[in-house]
């Protein structure tokens, strides 16, 4: 079965600074992963989606991920935290399409002024 | 055009009675998934619709939930007998038919539910 695990329930980082929210996947199969941001009371929004055309994706608000097949991994990084980037974040995996997302725990990114 | 809405966004009912959530997907979009998340944990999903198909019910906890879609439009999701473990926040998403693995679901805001 497909999933994948987010380390750390909370990050923390002071503004301007570099933001690296991780995910690890674990698939038998080529993983179709997505990175989710959910605003207090709100829904998710799709940052961003690996699409395996380039190993570096990029997505809305300036994140970015990279696939690394080696490392198993899809961390989410942006090189410069704003105060409006403290949000949940979800790393997901799907097995096809029209399937359910099977999604991380999720981590909670506070911003310091 | 108008995204996927939910209602009702908060709902407090007392354990033992039933409770129905709604969801109105985006126009057009085929699929339609129910997911529960509950406080410090990650989204588990619940059900999941595609067009005239049979759906999938292999997410839901147990047999209190159930869920119905009349053809492509409206579910509801519908919890009998209300348990404590049942709070949380249910949220509903709805995605186009065909589009692949890179298709995006498309999220409400979500049913704040509270059992007291």
């Amino acid at each position: 079965a497909q999933s994948v695990t987010q380390l750390g329930s909370h990050v923390s980082v002071s503004e301007g600074a570099l933001v690296l929210l991780r995910c690890n996947y674990s698939s038998s199969v080529p993983p179709y992963l997505f990175w989710y941001v959910q605003y207090p009371n709100q829904g998710l929004q799709l940052l961003l989606k690996y699409t395996s055309a380039a190993t570096l994706v990029k997505g809305i608000n300036g994140f970015e991920a990279e696939f690394k097949k080696s490392e198993t991994s899809f961390h989410l990084t942006k090189p410069s935290a704003h105060m409006s980037d403290a949000a949940e974040y979800f790393c997901a995996v799907r097995r096809a399409g029209n399937t359910p997302l099977v999604f991380g725990k999720g981590t909670r990114l506070s911003v310091i002024a | 055009g108008a995204g996927v809405s939910q209602s009702p966004s908060n709902k407090v009912t007392e354990k033992g009675k039933d409770v129905e959530l709604r969801c109105d997907p985006i126009s057009g979009h085929t699929a339609l998934y129910w997911y529960r998340q509950r406080l410090g944990q990650g989204l588990e999903f619940l059900i999941y619709f595609q067009g005239n198909s049979a759906p999938d019910k292999s997410g839901l906890p147990s047999d209190r939930f159930s869920a119905e879609r009349t053809g492509e439009s409206v579910s509801t999701l519908t919890i009998q007998r209300t348990q404590q473990e049942d709070s949380a926040v249910y949220l509903c998403a709805s995605e186009t038919q065909g589009g692949g693995y890179y298709n995006e679901q498309f999220f409400g805001p979500g049913t704040r539910l509270t059992v007291l």
